[in-house]
């Protein structure tokens, strides 16, 4: 059975950092693209970032360019984001997704985690 | 960017009756391959989000046969055969031609 497990959000300040952690299982993780999705309170889905299977090629939505970083360990079987410069249009649930078994690592999610909650306010 | 537009934003329904939400890209999702990144999800209230359909009209695993997509380079449908109680929740489009991957608005689907 697929798993994806998300930790690491929480209160943060302006300015401040987070780091998401998404720990995978039932699945052979590196053969697999993986993506964070993020919902903020009670709007719809923003596509955040898109990470391939061996970590080199990493896509952004401009909103958080230059800002974030999604990184993954398929020692650990782990997904990762790095998230600083936070601001508080950042605020809402990550979710980890698996992108489906597809060659394009830019294709649609066939797994969802249960999403954790990264809150910027001061 | 790809704008993705839903319609209704609001969709009260029967059990038992029909159901269909649209969706418009503003530009062709047809790729080279003559296939439709368009993807449906939907998102039960307290639940993540699921797969429903992927390339336009293709059923994801496990999904019930009464949930169709269909449609073609801007235009596209997820249809209900028979709404059941459980099918409420908010529907989303996606587009996966080309970053940013983009959502529709969502269509929320409630009973009546």
């Amino acid at each position: 059975e697929v798993q994806l497990l998300e930790s690491g959000g929480g209160l943060v300040q302006p300015g401040g950092s987070l780091r998401l952690s998404c720990a995978a299982s039932g699945f052979t993780f590196n053969k697999h693209s993986m993506s964070w999705v993020r919902q903020p309170p009670g709007k719809g889905l923003e596509w955040v970032s898109t990470i391939n299977i061996d970590g080199a090629t990493t896509y952004y939505a401009d909103s958080v360019r230059g800002r974030f970083t999604i990184s993954r360990d398929n020692s650990k079987n782990t997904l990762y984001l790095q998230m600083n410069s936070l601001r508080a249009d950042d605020t809402a649930t990550y979710y980890c997704a698996k992108v489906r078994p597809t060659t394009e690592p830019l294709r649609g999610f066939d797994y969802w985690g249960q999403g954790t909650l990264a809150t910027v306010s001061s | 960017d790809i704008v993705m537009t839903q319609s209704p934003l609001s969709l009260p329904v029967t059990p038992g009756e029909p159901a269909s939400i649209s969706c418009r890209s503003s530009q062709s999702l047809l790729n080279s391959n003559g296939y439709n990144l368009l993807d449906w999800y939907l998102q039960k209230p307290g639940q993540s989000p699921q797969l429903l359909i992927y390339l336009g009209s293709n059923r994801a695993s496990g999904v019930p046969d009464r949930f169709s997509g269909s449609g073609s380079g801007t235009d596209f449908t997820l249809k209900i055969n028979r709404v059941e109680a459980e099918d409420v929740g908010v529907y989303y489009c996606l587009q996966t031609l080309q970053p940013p991957l983009t959502f529709g608005g969502g269509t929320r689907v409630e009973i009546k």
